[in-house]
Parts: structure tokens; C-alpha cells; sequence
């Protein structure tokens, strides 16, 4: 299994500022995905992390509003933008050995209110 | 219609009760099939993971698939309060590189 450490674990944000949430995962690995989850609700992909270029993102997400960085195979980082309550929710960092049958691991969630 | 659902409960059951959880799927090219308990306020974690059709078993709980029938199942025998959580099945396959999960069914085991 790998570890994913996710900071903030929560955080409480003035709208129209910009928020990042960090993840850090303790051994290299292939993919790295970053999820939102509406409180009650499952997890809705927002982006892959691709190491060295481009995120690709989930249709209803874009760039300017969730900008992803993915320097190396370890670390990833997801920016909340202009932030609105409606952005209120948890989330979650994911990570991949390998495409394929490997299961998925999660940070432990990043709890973001808006006000 | 969703790839994958999941009826969302909330299930309540008496301590030591067996529970049944379910998945249906339409897609035929999930190979691989897991079940992830996630606490509140907490991240999912990875339960159960089984690649093939028929049974597997870990101590108390029993991941089923039926390939055939596009149905998966986890069962908990003996359930405990410390069971109560939501559980979420999830599915992948080689064309894609992020799993998709069910809409999650959660579950309180009452003392």
C-alpha cells in the first residue's frame, strides 16, 4: 500500500481568495488523481495529475478554477480558485502504482468551507 | 443511466447481523472490482480487491462477483459497531486510468 498525506485537513476561506492543498504520497508512483466529495455524496473525479505536463480534467472542470501541478512521481498539488461557497466540500487526493489492476489509495480528504 | 450504482441506504442493522452491500454495473470491460470503507471525515480505504468471478473471503467479510450478471456484493458476517461506515464499490478496467466508484451505501450497526 502507499501512504498519501494531504495538508490542509481543513480549512475555512473567505470567498474570492484561492486556496492549494498538497499531497504528498511516501513512494513513486504512476497516477495521481485528485477527487471532490459533497458531503453525503460519493467522489467525483475532478482531474488527473500527469507528472510533467498538462492535468487532464473531467468534464465541468477546468484549469483556471482547479489549476493541478504535478512536479514529480510523489507530489501534486490542487488550487481552488476564486473560491465561492458552492466550492464548499472535501477533497481528496488519490494515487496509482500502475494502470491496470492496482487499486487506488486516498489522502485524507481535505474539508474546505467557504464563507 | 450511471456505469455503476449502488443503493445509497442508510442501512441500520443489530450488532452481529449479517449485511449484505450491492453493486450493479452496465459496462462490460471492468476486469477488476474493489470495495473501500470510508469512516466520517476520514478517506476511503481499500477493504476488499478480487479480479475474477466467484467469491473471496477476508476474515469477516466476503467480496462477490458475477461477471455474467454484472453484480458485485460484499457481505459482513458477525458486523460489529465498528462497521459502521459508508461502503463504496469501485471498478476499473485497462483503458481507463482513474476507477469508477458507486454512489456509496452507508451502513450503522447499532450496540
Amino acid at each position: 500500500s502507499a501512504v498519501i498525506s494531504q495538508k490542509p485537513s481543513r480549512d475555512i476561506c473567505q470567498r474570492g481568495t484561492s486556496l492549494t492543498i498538497q499531497c504528498q504520497v511516501d513512494s513513486q508512483v504512476t497516477m495521481m488523481f485528485w477527487y471532490r466529495q459533497q458531503p453525503g455524496q460519493s467522489l467525483t473525479l475532478i482531474a488527473t495529475a500527469n507528472q510533467g505536463s498538462e492535468a487532464t480534467y473531467e468534464s465541468g472542470f477546468v484549469i483556471d478554477k482547479f489549476p493541478i501541478s504535478r512536479p514529480n512521481l510523489t507530489f501534486s498539488t490542487l488550487t481552488v480558485s476564486n473560491m465561492s461557497p458552492e466550492d464548499s466540500s472535501i477533497y481528496l487526493c488519490s494515487a496509482r502504482r500502475g494502470q491496470g489492476n492496482t487499486e487506488a489509495f486516498f489522502g485524507q480528504g481535505t474539508r474546505l468551507t467557504v464563507v | 443511466q450511471k456505469e455503476v450504482e449502488q443503493d445509497p441506504g442508510p442501512l441500520s442493522v443489530p450488532e452481529g447481523a449479517i449485511v449484505s452491500l450491492n453493486c450493479t454495473y452496465s459496462n462490460s470491460a471492468f476486469q477488476y472490482f474493489m470495495w473501500y470503507r470510508q469512516y466520517s471525515r476520514k478517506g476511503p480505504e481499500l477493504l476488499m480487491y478480487t479480479y475474477s468471478s466467484g467469491n473471496k473471503e477476508d476474515g469477516r467479510f466476503t467480496a462477490q462477483v458475477d461477471k455474467s450478471s454484472k453484480y458485485i456484493s460484499l457481505f459482513i458476517r458477525d458486523s460489529q459497531p465498528s462497521d459502521s461506515a459508508t461502503y463504496l464499490c469501485a471498478m476499473g478496467d485497462t483503458g481507463r486510468r482513474a476507477l469508477t466508484f458507486g454512489s456509496g451505501t452507508r451502513l450503522q450497526v447499532q450496540p
